[in-house]
Order: structure tokens, then C-alpha cells, then sequence
């Protein structure tokens, strides 16, 4: 069945940039999504790509998408303790507007 | 500002006590959806409607259940809530359609569920 995955954590230093990986393996995926969840709350859409679209950047956030390889990418430029959260990675597919989420990937942030 | 509310943010129920958390949403979104997660997990979906067209998942429990009296709200009941179910419920909203955006669900702020 369809499948996306994510590292479970990762840290960087407050200022870095942070790299968020995500692999999937649905080959019709329609859009690709980033949520993010801080501890306690809800999960805030950050942003969607289409598939016909390799790159979009909003701010500090870049999203990449590899279609060929079905490897998406979330980059945080200049990375702050606010951006501490889990962040998962979600995709659609034309079969089917259900979200199949990875497991998410807990950013920490240290000073 | 058009968005997604569920109340109550924090419910405590007693072990087999019927419970009941409410959505609702201003986005007029035809699609309305509950998930359930624990521990910072993915969310796992439960139910969907699709406007008034109820679609539970092969794998929720009959404990479970929902209603959608109208496009605005949608009712998430725990008819005997275990401690298995203690969780934090989300409701979302989406639109399908064709072009931009279509899909994109749309999340309220959770409401945690204690079972004692």
C-alpha cells in the first residue's frame, strides 16, 4: 500500500538552516503537504506543493520535490526556538483525497 | 476569520460514560473529518463526510460514531470510552475539487481526552 516516511528527529542549532526529508512511494500523488504541531495543539498547515512543481518557497520555508526519486524536502532557513514541533509530511493521491502522513519528525532546536 | 473550532479543548470522562466533542466550521467545506492520535503519533483517521455521506474507516471501532446535522457542524461520540481512548481528537475540513488547494485539509485545535 502507499507508504510515506520521515525521520522520527532531528536537531540543528538555533540559526541553522533545517532539512526535513520525506519519502513516498504513491506514484499518482496529486499534492504533497507539510503540517506542523506544536506540543498540545492542533496540526497548522505550513504549506503544499503540487506535483507538477519542483520547488515553491514561501519566507524562510523552501519546499523541494524530487519526483522521480519521490523524495520531498521542507527547508527552515535561519531555524528558531519557535519552529520546535513536530513536522509531518502528508501526500494525496487522484484515487483518493485522503491524507496518507508519515510519522513525523520531531525538530529540536538547541542554543 | 474563517476556520475550524472544537470545543471542548479538554474533556474528562469517566471509564464507559458516553462523551461527545463537537466541530465546527465558518469555511463552508463540504468534507468534514475526525482523526484520533496519540502520543505525537500521525493522526489516524476515523470517520469522513462527504457532505451529508458518512465513510468510516475499515478499522474504527463501533465505539465510535458521528454525526453531521448540518454543513457547519459535525459530532464526534464515544459511547463507552475505554483507556484505550484517551487521546487527542482533531477535527478537519476540506473541499475537494479540481485545481489549487483542492484537497488540502484544514485542522481545528484538538480536543484532548482523558478517560479516568
Amino acid at each position: 500500500g502507499e507508504d510515506v516516511e520521515q525521520s522520527l528527529f532531528l536537531s540543528v542549532r538555533e540559526g541553522d538552516s533545517s532539512v526535513i526529508n520525506c519519502t513516498y512511494t504513491d506514484s499518482s500523488s496529486t499534492y504533497l503537504y507539510w503540517y506542523k504541531q506544536e506540543p498540545g495543539a492542533g496540526l497548522q498547515l505550513l504549506t503544499y506543493i503540487f506535483s507538477n512543481m519542483d520547488m515553491k518557497q514561501d519566507q524562510r520555508l523552501t519546499v523541494l520535490l524530487n519526483k522521480k526519486d519521490k523524495h520531498l524536502s521542507l527547508r527552515i532557513a535561519d531555524t528558531q526556538t519557535g519552529d520546535s514541533a513536530i513536522y509531518f509530511c502528508a501526500e494525496t493521491s487522484d484515487s483518493n483525497y485522503q491524507l496518507i502522513w508519515g510519522a513525523g519528525t520531531k525538530l529540536i532546536i538547541k542554543p | 476569520d474563517a476556520m475550524v473550532i472544537q470545543n471542548p479543548r479538554y474533556q474528562v470522562t469517566q471509564f464507559g460514560k458516553p462523551v461527545t466533542l463537537s466541530c465546527s466550521q465558518t469555511l463552508n467545506h463540504n468534507v468534514m473529518y475526525w482523526y484520533q492520535q496519540k502520543s505525537s503519533q500521525a493522526p489516524k483517521l476515523l470517520f469522513h463526510y462527504y457532505d451529508k455521506d458518512f465513510n468510516n474507516e475499515a478499522d474504527t471501532p463501533d465505539n465510535f460514531q458521528s454525526r453531521r446535522p448540518n454543513t457547519s457542524f459535525c459530532f464526534l461520540d464515544i459511547r463507552s470510552p475505554g483507556l484505550g481512548d484517551a487521546a487527542m481528537y482533531l477535527c478537519a475540513t476540506s473541499r475537494p475539487q479540481a485545481g489549487a488547494d483542492g484537497d488540502t485539509q484544514y485542522f481545528g485545535p484538538g480536543t484532548r481526552l482523558t478517560v479516568l
